[in-house]
């Protein structure tokens, strides 16, 4: 069975924080992706990497950054956690042109 | 206006009921998705389609490139089909990166 895994399905960090949320794929996926989800407004991108090493803006960058040095691992990193940035964390894996795996989730919560 | 719209937004039905549930997408697309997300989070693919149907079970999706709709059917509904479904696009423009552009999902809840 194919897998993506987030480190942890619950978190509570405190405003100012640094955050690291990791994600690992068994697929050999080239394509990762960091999304959250708050109600009402769906998916948004925040991230995404088609290589090692390498990352694209999605749509909402900004106070998030991501590290790529594995291609089986793909990291979000949160450089100083505000309450705005509660929500769920979903990453996802996928090959070119083909369906995408998420893991199951990072609720987190920012205190 | 979002480029992926769905419809209903919340949907409760019982058990035994036929479900469609709509997609509507304003942008080119090279495959559209739907996924399911249980309480708790995980999201799981359900279908990727490009043409045509697909069916799996009692799940069907059909998908009409011309006029930009999908439509995702449930046959003989049941309580563990309670979920949000979600359509999303791989739009043109995204290339291989398979980026998508989500729907604010649907939320089904059938009543034993």
């Amino acid at each position: 069975d194919v897998k993506v895994t987030q480190s942890s399905r619950y978190l509570v960090k405190r405003t100012g924080e640094k955050v690291f949320l990791e994600c690992v794929q068994d697929m050999d996926h080239e394509n990762m992706f960091w999304y959250r989800q708050d109600p009402g407004l769906g998916l948004r991108l925040i991230y995404f990497s088609y290589d090692v090493k390498m990352k694209e803006k999605g749509d909402i960058p900004e106070g998030y950054s991501v590290s790529r040095e594995k291609k089986e691992r793909f990291s979000l990193i949160l450089e100083s956690a505000s309450t705005n940035q509660t929500s769920m964390y979903l990453c996802a894996s996928s090959l070119e042109y083909t369906e995408a795996f998420f893991g199951q989730g990072t609720r987190l919560t920012v205190v | 206006k979002n480029e992926v719209e769905q419809s209903p937004q919340n949907l409760t039905a019982q058990e035994g009921e036929f479900i469609t549930i709509n997609c509507s997408y304003s942008v080119g697309i090279s495959a559209l998705h739907w996924l399911q997300q249980h309480p708790g989070g995980g999201i799981v693919s359900l279908f990727m389609l490009s043409s045509g149907k697909k069916k799996h079970g009692r799940l069907i999706a059909t998908i009409n490139i011309q006029e930009k709709h999908s439509s995702l059917h449930i046959t003989a509904s049941h309580p563990r089909d309670s979920a949000v479904y979600i359509c999303a696009v791989s739009p043109s423009y995204g290339g291989a990166t398979n980026k998508l552009i989500f729907g604010t999902g649907t939320l089904l809840a059938v009543q034993p």
